[in-house]
C-alpha cells in the first residue's frame, strides 16, 4: 500500500514567522511531488511542485525534496493569517501523466494575527 | 485564468439512484480525473482518463462507477445506483497539455453528493 504521511497538526505560527510542512512517501520510486492549499470546503489548489532533489522557490513558499530520505517539506515565509488552510501533500509514483496522485491527510495551519 | 468548473455544486440524492456529475475541464488539457474526499477524510483518486479511455482507476472504481467524454467540453461521471458510502465531495480535475506532459493536476470547485 502505497503511503503519504503528514502530521495532521494543527500548526499554530504567529503572523510574519516561517511554517514549516513535512510528508513522508512510502514509495521510493515516486518522482512528482506536490503541495495543494485546501480551505475548509473548498477544494484542492495547487501551489507547489517539485520533481528533483533540493529547493525549489515560489515568492513565500520553498519546496524541499530529499529522495533518499523519502522526504518532501514545505516552507511558507512571511506567514498571514490568509495562509491558514490545510495543507496537502501528494504523490504521484508513477510520473507519467494521467496517473493517480495520492493525497496524504493534510496538516492544518493556524496563522494567528 | 481558465479553471475547471463543475455542476451542480450540490446534489442530493436517494439511495439506489444514478446521478451524473458534471466537469469541464480546462481547454487545453489532455487528461481528466475523478477524486473524491469524505468528510473528514483525504483525497481520493476515482479514474484518469485520456484520448477517450480510462488510463487508470482504483478500486473503488467498481462497475458503479462511470465516465464519459460525451462532447468537446464536458466529462462526467455517472454513479448507477448510489449508495450510503458514496456521499462524498467530488473533484473533477484536469492537466497535462500536448506541449507538457506532467503530472500536475487543476481541480475544480466540487460536487457536494449527499445520497438519503
Amino acid at each position: 500500500q502505497k503511503e503519504v504521511e503528514q502530521n495532521s497538526g494543527p500548526l499554530s505560527v504567529p503572523e510574519g514567522a516561517i511554517a514549516s510542512l513535512n510528508c513522508t512517501y512510502s514509495d521510493r520510486g515516486s518522482q512528482s511531488f506536490f503541495w495543494y492549499r485546501q480551505y475548509s470546503g473548498k477544494s484542492p489548489e495547487l501551489i507547489m511542485s517539485i520533481y528533483s532533489n533540493g529547493d525549489k522557490e515560489d515568492g513565500r513558499f520553498t519546496a524541499q525534496l530529499n529522495k533518499a530520505s523519502q522526504y518532501v517539506s514545505l516552507l511558507i515565509r512571511d506567514s498571514q493569517p490568509s495562509d491558514s488552510a490545510t495543507y496537502l501533500c501528494a504523490v504521484n509514483t508513477k510520473n507519467q501523466a494521467g496517473t493517480a496522485l495520492i493525497f496524504g491527510k493534510g496538516t492544518t495551519l493556524s496563522v494567528s494575527s | 485564468e481558465p479553471e475547471v468548473t463543475q455542476t451542480p455544486s450540490h446534489q442530493v440524492t436517494q439511495m439506489g439512484q444514478e446521478v451524473i456529475l458534471r466537469c469541464v475541464p480546462i481547454s487545453n488539457h489532455l487528461y481528466f480525473y475523478w477524486y473524491r474526499q469524505i468528510l473528514g477524510q483525504k483525497v481520493e483518486f476515482l479514474v484518469s482518463f485520456y484520448n477517450n479511455e480510462i488510463s487508470e482507476k482504483s478500486e473503488i472504481f467498481d462497475d458503479q462507477f462511470s465516465v464519459e467524454r460525451p462532447d468537446g467540453s464536458n466529462f462526467t461521471l455517472k454513479i448507477r445506483s448510489t449508495k450510503l458510502e458514496d456521499s462524498a465531495m467530488y473533484f473533477c480535475a484536469s492537466g497535462g497539455t500536448a506541449t507538457i506532459m506532467n503530472t500536475e493536476a487543476f481541480f475544480g470547485q466540487g460536487t457536494r453528493l449527499t445520497v438519503v
